[in-house]
């Protein structure tokens, strides 16, 4: 069964370090979806993403986030002066049609010192 | 996007039946119902969608009443397999599918 690959499963930085997670999504889907989750917490939206833009973003998707599609099959997220409270799993999703099920990756654990 | 509500936590036994009930109050006209199930350390999985009265597949089944005021998550004949944090999300995925969980019901089983 196709599956939603994440890289690097965990990533420690320092505070104020530029970060960059990749997601590779399942070949044929067309929207994407970052999302993260701090340690028991619940997941929480961050941006979704289609045709090359984004389509939805939640208050926590700030000017220090942004995301592109390099190329076609990486979806990356990038934080670009992490600060402490962005430690937490990042979890890339995708979907065929902005409709059907949202099939996650297994997240990438960002911890930031 | 309408407001969901969950009980926290539930326990049960290996063999149970397992109900999990969703009060989504102000669910408009054109939303679904969508649960997912988490393991810890991975990321959410689908499990089931509806839109009223009854869906079932090979996992689970989901009831819905006539309001669509809540929902239920029905899981038969639980395992120990299925200690997870349950989540039930009411969104228009033909509109807009930005997904926003809410706390979620951690389920624990136990032999």
């Amino acid at each position: 069964e196709p599956e939603v690959t994440q890289t690097p499963s965990h990533q420690v930085t320092q505070m104020g370090q530029e970060v960059i997670l990749r997601c590779v999504p399942i070949s044929n889907h067309l929207y994407f979806y970052w999302y993260r989750q701090i340690l028991g917490q619940k997941v929480e939206f961050l941006v979704s993403f289609y045709n090359n833009e984004i389509s939805e973003k939640s208050e926590i998707f700030d000017d220090q986030f942004s995301v592109e599609r390099p190329d076609g099959s990486n979806f990356t997220l990038k934080i670009r002066s992490t600060k402490l409270e962005d430690s937490a799993m990042y979890f890339c999703a995708s979907t065929s049609s902005g409709k059907d099920t949202q099939y996650f990756g297994p997240g990438t654990r960002l911890t930031v010192l | 996007l309408a407001k969901t509500t969950q009980p926290i936590s539930m326990d049960s036994y290996e063999g149970q039946e397992v109900n999990i009930t969703c009060s989504h109050n102000n669910i408009a006209t054109n939303d679904y119902i969508t649960w997912y199930q988490q393991f810890p350390s991975q990321g959410p999985r689908f499990i089931i969608q509806g839109y009223k009265t009854k869906v079932k597949n090979e996992v689970a089944s989901l009831f819905i009443p006539a309001d669509r005021k809540s929902s239920t998550l029905s899981l038969p004949r639980v395992s120990l397999s299925d200690t997870a944090v349950y989540y039930c999300l009411v969104g228009d995925p033909y509109n807009n599918n930005d997904m926003r969980f809410g706390a979620g019901t951690r389920l624990t089983v136990k032999p």
